[in-house]
């Protein structure tokens, strides 16, 4: 059973368009996150979620949208896509005050044309 | 400022042999530090982690790691690497019942034959 699952796997659009990208996590988790890993492999935080309340926003462009419907998943929402925006998007989980241990999503990597 | 170094972007080493990765961090609280591993195209797999107590602990993949609060470090060792152990690197620091994980930039491994 997979911990955590991130659809799709790949996603290829062109400028402008409006993507989704959705991450369910069964661990019973009260916190989420979203990381974005750039070419040249550096991961940065850009969401967390806990118990479906945005935590931390980290200047992330207006134009990305997470939506937390209940605890165990956490989709993005990307409006206007940019070339920029071209990364491996990474959900992750943890319990914080317990583990405080993030388990990954296998990743969803967007090519914007 | 809250940061994590990893020096080297990438490492080569003969299989059998040695490794060590490097890691330093700078962290106003006391932290939680841990290593991730990511293979090619997968997302990031948990190696170890430091919470509290002995400062050399193990992990999975005959993986181990020792905190020296006095040099900010956690470098991370294994005594025997093996070809399968070629992948990208991480380190990471957190704080317990925080939010925010902070990676470092990564440290690529090459295991030739």
């Amino acid at each position: 059973d997979t911990a955590v699952s991130q659809t799709p796997k790949y996603l290829v659009t062109q400028m402008g368009n409006d993507k989704s990208i959705k991450c369910e996590q069964n661990l019973g988790h009260d916190t989420m996150y979203w990381y974005k890993q750039d070419s040249k492999k550096f991961l940065k935080i850009m969401f967390s979620y806990n118990n479906k309340e945005l935590i931390i926003n980290e200047t992330v462009p207006n134009r990305f949208s997470p939506k937390s419907p209940d605890k165990a998943h956490l989709n993005l929402h990307i409006n206007s896509l940019e070339l920029g925006d071209s990364a491996v998007y990474f959900c992750a989980s943890s319990q914080v005050g317990v583990t405080d241990t993030q388990y990954f999503g296998p990743g969803t990597r967007l090519t914007v044309l | 400022a809250q940061s994590v170094t990893q020096p080297d972007i990438h490492i080569t080493v003969s299989e059998g042999a040695s490794l060590e990765l490097r890691c330093n961090y700078s962290y106003g609280a006391t932290p939680y530090l841990f290593w991730y591993v990511q293979s090619p195209g997968q997302g990031l797999q948990l190696l170890l982690k430091y919470f509290s107590g002995d400062t050399l602990v193990q992990g999975i993949k005959g993986f181990e790691a020792e905190f020296k609060r006095s040099q900010s470090s956690f470098n991370l060792r294994k005594p025997s690497v093996h070809w399968s152990d070629a992948a990208e690197y991480f380190c990471a620091v957190g704080a317990a019942g925080g939010f925010k994980t902070i990676f470092g930039a990564g440290t690529r491994l090459f295991v030739k034959a």
